[in-house]
């Protein structure tokens, strides 16, 4: 059974850093892209962050370009989002999620979002 | 403002049949692979739809998933009461470098 556990959340300043941790099992961490996303109180879905299998590619949105960084250990079965200058607006759930990619003869390109984490919670507040 | 557009709410009796639309544009539905996320209150989305209208295993088939052009329809039918979430549509949006894009997401209620 695919299982991905998030933690790492909390209560942190404006302009204050925070770890984001995913543990996952239940199937080859090594070959699926991995992403975040994440769900601000009462509204919608965001993606937010992605990494390719062996960590070569990594992709963010424009909102998040310069302040957070995602990462990858296949050794440990783990992703990891290291967020800095944390502002308000980054007050959400995290998830994390397993991502499937579409391969042709052109290229690869996203596709969705096989199974997600529980989501950890991150306050940015004074 | 969501690039995928869905309506706020949908209501239906129990046993009933709903429909959740979301429309986009050639850049995001009308030249990708739609796919349809259920998240019941309080937890984490759960993949219902995927490729338009294929369903994990596990999906009953009282949910289906269509696309016509720019727009992407999501079918329920014999409406339970333990539908009632948040259902959201997802594609991939070529045009923007982020890519991947939500609908602002359909509260369904079975009244």
């Amino acid at each position: 059974e695919v299982q991905l556990v998030e933690s790492g959340g909390g209560l942190v300043q404006p302009g204050g850093s925070l770890r984001l941790s995913c543990a996952a099992s239940g199937f080859t961490f090594s070959s699926y892209w991995m992403s975040w996303v994440r769900q601000a109180p009462g509204k919608g879905l965001e993606w937010v962050a992605n990494i390719k299998q062996d960590g070569s590619e990594k992709y963010y949105v424009d909102s998040v370009k310069g302040r957070f960084t995602i990462s990858r250990d296949n050794a440990k079965n783990s992703l990891y989002l290291q967020m800095n200058s944390l502002r308000a607006e980054d007050t959400a759930v995290y998830y994390c999620a397993r991502e499937w990619y579409y391969y042709d003869s052109s290229g690869y390109y996203p596709g969705y979002f096989q199974h997600w984490g529980q989501g950890t919670l991150v306050t940015v507040s004074s | 403002q969501s690039v995928l557009t869905q309506p706020p709410s949908v209501s239906a009796a129990p046993g009933q049949k709903v429909t959740i639309s979301c429309s986009g544009s050639s850049s995001n539905i009308g030249n990708n692979y739609v796919s349809w996320y259920q998240q019941l209150p309080g937890t984490a989305p759960k993949l219902l739809i995927y490729d338009n209208n294929k369903r994990p295993s596990g999906i009953p088939d009282r949910f289906s998933g269509s696309k016509s052009g720019t727009s992407a329809t999501l079918g329920i039918t014999g409406l339970q009461t333990g539908d009632e979430a948040d259902y959201y549509c997802g594609a991939w949006d070529s045009s923007l470098s982020v890519g991947r894009v939500f609908g602002g997401g359909t509260k369904l209620t079975v009244l």
